[in-house]
């Protein structure tokens, strides 16, 4: 079974800083890793998604991540916050092939993003 | 397109009364999920249907829980009774195939059993 750890429930950045929210999985297969997003009153937006091929993963508003698997990795970043990027951030695995594309979320990081 | 819709956004009942939540998916796609996020913790997978058939409802928390997706068309998910940890918002997601490669979510329906 597969598993997600995000660490730190709270991160808080002033506007301009670096955001790095992290995350570390446990699969006993290669996983494919997603970030998630969720603004206030919205839905889940894909923010980007490593699938087995590049390891450096960019995505949708300045945001990437780097799949390590030496350390178990999946950590978010983007050099420079906006206000606009508070919200609620989801790392999440999936195992293909057994678990017909179920994702295993971890337990979410709120980021606030200071003036 | 259309996103995946999700309604009502809210709803609050009382315990042992029952709610309906329905989710309309992307027209086309014929995996729809459930999910769950109580208060405080992380978001959980409750089904997975292929068009009408359930492929996976290991997350169903109980028997109070129902899950139909007549037609492979909308889907839902109703709860009866309904028990004060039956709170949280449940999220539908939907993809035109299972790949692993992530799909579009609801803006979810906030329950409130009280």
């Amino acid at each position: 079974a597969q598993s997600v750890t995000q660490l730190g429930s709270h991160v808080s950045v002033s506007e301009g800083a670096l955001v790095l929210l992290r995350c570390n999985y446990s699969s006993s297969v290669p996983p494919y890793l997603f970030w998630y997003v969720q603004y206030p009153n919205q839905g889940l937006q894909l923010l980007l998604k490593y699938t087995s091929a590049a390891t450096l993963v960019k995505g949708i508003n300045g945001f990437e991540a780097e799949f390590k698997k030496s350390e178990t990795s999946f950590h978010l970043t983007k050099p420079s916050a906006h206000m606009s990027d508070a919200a609620e951030y989801f790392c999440a695995v999936s195992v293909i092939g057994t678990s017909y594309g179920k994702l295993t979320f971890g337990q979410g990081t709120i980021l606030t993003v200071h003036p | 397109e259309a996103g995946v819709t999700q309604f009502p956004s809210h709803s609050v009942i009382e315990k042992g009364q029952t709610v309906t939540l329905r989710c309309d998916p992307i027209s086309g796609h014929d995996n729809l999920y459930w999910y769950r996020r109580v208060m405080g913790k992380e978001i959980k997978f409750l089904l997975h249907f292929v068009k009408e058939s359930k492929q996976d409802e290991s997350g169903m928390p109980n028997n109070r829980f129902l899950a139909e997706r007549t037609g492979g068309t909308y889907s839902t998910l109703k709860v009866q009774p309904a028990e004060l940890e039956d709170s949280g918002v449940y999220f539908c997601a939907s993809s035109p195939w299972v790949t692993g490669y992530g799909y579009t979510f609801g803006s979810g329906t906030r329950l409130t059993v009280v």
